[in-house]
């Protein structure tokens, strides 16, 4: 069974400051990452995707992946009050193209 | 654009009752899938369609059945629904990639109650 695992939070971090989301995966062979960002009673959104070790950034957004760690980790700069809601770590399986998501990390972005 | 449209967006059933709930997109994506979202639990996948003419079980296939009608449509059809079948269910889709996995689009969910 895949598994992906993240803190439940609640993370509550002050406007303005940086939040750090984690993520661990059990499947050695993932190859796709994603993180999606989910507000209450709506779809989950992409946010970032990365494919190769090390960090991507996209605005206020920076993924990092550590392939060897099983790890993959958001870091949410300038955190803003839009930013709380529910994010969601997504890892493909090993050759196919399904998704695993982890239970997901509530952040509440204190003005 | 529509994207993902999933319908209906609310449904309450009775226990032994069936339903099929409806999927299309309109991105020309070869992949959908049905996940189930509940609290504590994560979305987990049900039922996905690699390619039009092809079904697979994901985690909890059981209780479900799919079908791929076309490139665009996926439906999800509960026999005999049993409370525990309550829950968020959520249609996406995929293109392929070139050998990466391409993130998924999803629809806007159906809130599924079964009593």
């Amino acid at each position: 069974q895949k598994e992906v695992e993240q803190n439940s939070g609640p993370l509550s971090v002050p406007e303005g400051a940086i939040a750090s989301l984690n993520c661990t995966y059990s499947d050695r062979g993932s190859q796709s990452f994603f993180w999606y960002r989910q507000y209450s009673g709506k779809s989950p959104e992409l946010i970032m995707s990365i494919y190769s070790n090390g960090d991507k950034e996209d605005g206020r957004f920076t993924a990092q992946l550590n392939k060897a760690s099983q790890y993959v980790s958001l870091l949410i700069r300038d955190s803003q009050p839009s930013d709380s809601a529910t994010y969601l770590c997504a890892v493909t399986e090993t050759g196919a193209n399904n998704l695993f998501f982890g239970t997901g990390t509530r952040l509440t972005v204190i003005p | 654009n529509a994207g993902v449209t999933q319908t209906p967006k609310f449904q309450v059933l009775k226990t032994g009752q069936s339903m099929t709930l409806q999927c299309a997109q309109d991105m020309n994506h070869n992949s959908m899938y049905w996940y189930r979202q509940d609290p504590g639990m994560g979305l987990r996948l049900i039922y996905y369609s690699a390619s039009e003419g092809t079904t697979d079980k994901g985690e909890v296939p059981n209780g479900y059945n799919v079908s791929r009608l076309n490139k665009r449509e996926f439906s999800l059809r509960l026999e005999s629904a049993a409370p525990s079948q309550t829950s968020v269910y959520f249609c996406a889709s995929s293109a392929p990639s070139g050998g990466r996995n391409s993130p998924l689009h999803f629809g806007n969910g159906t809130r599924l109650t079964v009593t």
